[in-house]
Formats: C-alpha cells, sequence, structure tokens
C-alpha cells in the first residue's frame, strides 16, 4: 500500500515536504514515483527514483525546486518542494512502479505504475 | 512524447461497447516485437487512479475480462465490450519509454 500525507499549504517562494509510506513491499523492489494533478487536469509526471536509489530523473517544470528523497530503513519517500509557485498547487500522489523490462536510461526508468497513493492536496497561496 | 486521446468524452449505453483512442508522437516499442510501455487507468470520481492494463495488452489483476487493451508503434485501444454502472469515470494512457507523460484524458459516461 502506498499512503500519502494529508493537505498542505504554503505560501509563494515556500517549501513544503511531502511524504508517502509504504507497506507491503521493499523500495528496493520497486521504482517509484510522485505524480500531480490539478483537478479536472490529466495527472503530470514530477518526479521517479529507480529502485536501486541511484537514478533520480525529474520534470523540466520542477528540476532543481524540488527533490526526492527515500529512506530504506523506514520504507519511505519524501519530496522536498522549494520555491513553489501558484503552479505547483495540485494533489500530489506518491506511486509505485512496475516494468515488463528493468531498465533505466539517461532519461527514465521504464516501465508503469502499478499503484497509486491517495495523495496530497497541496495549496500554494500569493 | 505527446499522447493524444480521442474522444476526449463518451457517453454509452450500459451494455453497449466502448472504444478509446491513444496516439503516441513517438513509437513505444524499442525494437521489432518487444513490448509497447503503454499503460491505461480509470480514475473513479474522488479517487486516485488505479491500473487497468499495462505493455498496452496485459490486463491487470483484478480487472474484467470485458477490458481489452491492444496496439503497438504509435496507435493503441483500450475497449470495454459492455460497458457497466461501476466503469464511469476518466480513463487516461500513458507511456513510460520515455519522460513519463499521459494523455489528455476521456470522461466515460452512461447515456
Amino acid at each position: 500500500q502506498v499512503a500519502g500525507s494529508g493537505g498542505l499549504v504554503a505560501q509563494a517562494g515556500g517549501s513544503l515536504r511531502l511524504s508517502c509510506e509504504t507497506s507491503d513491499f521493499s523500495l528496493r523492489e520497486h521504482t517509484m514515483f510522485w505524480v500531480r494533478q490539478v483537478p479536472g487536469k490529466a495527472p503530470e509526471w514530477v518526479s521517479l527514483i529507480s529502485w536501486s536509489g541511484g537514478s533520480k530523473f525529474y520534470a523540466e517544470s520542477v528540476k532543481g525546486r524540488f527533490t526526492m528523497f527515500r529512506d530504506i530503513t523506514e520504507n519511505s519517500l519524501s519530496l522536498e518542494m522549494t520555491s513553489l509557485t501558484s503552479d505547483d498547487s495540485a494533489v500530489y500522489y506518491c506511486a509505485r512502479g512496475a516494468w515488463e523490462e528493468k531498465t533505466c536510461t539517461t532519461i527514465t526508468c521504464r516501465g508503469y505504475i502499478d499503484s497509486w497513493g491517495r495523495g496530497t492536496l497541496v495549496t500554494v497561496t500569493s | 512524447v505527446v499522447m493524444t486521446q480521442s474522444p476526449l468524452s463518451l457517453a454509452v449505453t450500459l451494455g453497449e461497447p466502448a472504444s478509446i483512442s491513444c496516439r503516441s508522437s513517438h513509437s513505444l516499442v524499442v525494437s521489432s516485437g518487444g513490448k509497447a510501455d503503454l499503460a491505461w487507468y480509470l480514475q473513479k470520481p474522488g479517487q486516485s487512479p488505479h491500473l487497468l492494463i499495462h505493455v498496452a495488452s496485459k490486463r491487470a489483476p483484478g480487472v474484467p475480462d470485458r477490458f481489452t487493451g491492444s496496439g503497438s508503434g504509435t496507435d493503441f485501444t483500450l475497449k470495454i465490450s459492455r460497458v457497466e454502472a461501476e466503469d464511469v469515470g476518466i480513463y487516461y494512457c500513458m507511456q513510460g519509454l520515455y519522460t513519463p507523460t499521459f494523455g489528455q484524458g476521456t470522461r466515460l459516461e452512461i447515456k
């Protein structure tokens, strides 16, 4: 199971940290994703970390501002978000990845999302 | 990679079939005979998305066999053989071969 944190509010220019606790599986076995969705819009991929933790990738819209962390001992994932703007307001999902080909390239780790968390609403106020 | 779904909305009578198309701007198959990194999700009202189909045609565990995914290369289709009330929601395709991207979504409602 993948469980996210509750709703969070931040001011523009501020920072937030999202957390995600996982159970029933090891982060060492799965790629993990953060995906966000503005209500009424399609999901947008934000970041992913490989099963080894050796590869992290970020969407251009958040690169340099967001950082993904994982704690193997706690089996938890987090997303540190800085320099927030109103465009970052969305529901953020922590999600587990799976694959047919266990491969990471220079731009991504191949595969798909097989389990989504409940989502955390992030609101950035100006 | 741009994913384009059609139609954007669909109204179907209960028990009738439905079909959704997803087109990718780039081929989602690495080599001839290889599997496409294309998945389909359903997001029911007020819920997180959940997986229906992966590698274009494999049903996820617990997904009814009335859902069928097909296609290769750049063109993919999700078919529902007989729509039921619980199928209402928004369907998204997602490619995972390149930087992950989603289609705009197709809203399915009951006529």
